[in-house]
């Protein structure tokens, strides 16, 4: 079975701009968390989806942002990037139901803003 | 205060030895455990997921929990040198209520020498 992708895998941008990052995740997941990892803070959460609803989000400002498509995909945006927001963005997948909650991570997609 | 306290290392242990790399956490209401490991530039891989106190115990590896001391451990036997990566312990409180989010420890930095 295929593991959890993330696209892309880099990303240069300037600040002020806008990215758009997609995780597809492992078949028959459902649950699907964005995470941001810097050397400084760390793993910390961003926010979770389920079933095309955000149910758990994290302490980040509103230029975060997600959304869960019907076939489980994932997206995050992050709008009028700053500096602070280069970091390793990994999303992790999560099946639903029979008692199982254990997090599965992508690759993730490394942004760089200048 | 953090709520999860990992010792970041760098341990440095050679080939064959026994690792024990170790958290604490001050929030009472984490009761689902896991261990991953992760190479350089790599996403976080789940080596161990355990729920409440107990032992667990896969190949090489055994993941402790001892909920009264907020203390838990993840043990290696007879350590290889591709065991070094960073190694994070993460927690939940309620996924099954989609308390979902993870908690991560700082990271042990590990490196087994030939």
């Amino acid at each position: 079975k295929a593991g959890v992708t993330q696209t892309p895998r880099y990303l240069i941008k300037t600040r002020g701009q806008q990215v758009t990052l997609s995780c597809s995740p492992i078949s028959g997941h459902r649950s699907v968390s964005w995470y941001q990892q810097t050397p400084g803070q760390g793993l910390q959460f961003l926010f979770e989806y389920f079933s095309e609803t955000q149910r758990n989000k994290g302490n980040f400002p509103g230029r975060f942002s997600g959304r869960q498509f019907s076939n489980s995909r994932s997206e995050m945006n992050v709008s009028t990037l700053e500096l602070g927001d280069s970091a390793l963005y990994l999303c992790a997948s999560s099946l639903e139901g029979d008692g199982r909650y254990e997090q599965y991570f992508g690759p993730g997609t490394r942004l760089t803003v200048t | 205060q953090k709520e999860v306290e990992q010792d970041p290392g760098p341990l440095s242990v050679p080939e064959g030895a026994i690792v024990s790399l170790n958290c604490t956490y001050s929030n009472s209401a984490f009761q689902y455990f896991m261990w991953y490991r992760q190479y350089s530039r790599k996403g976080p891989e789940l080596l161990m997921y355990t729920y409440s106190s107990g032992n667990k115990e896969d190949g090489r590896f055994t993941a402790q929990v001892d909920k009264s001391s907020k203390y838990i451990s993840l043990f290696i036997r007879d350590s290889q040198p591709s065991d070094s990566a960073t190694y994070l312990c993460a927690m939940s409180a309620r996924p099954d209520t989609g308390r979902r989010a993870l908690t991560f420890g700082s990271g042990t930095r590990l490196q087994v020498q030939p």
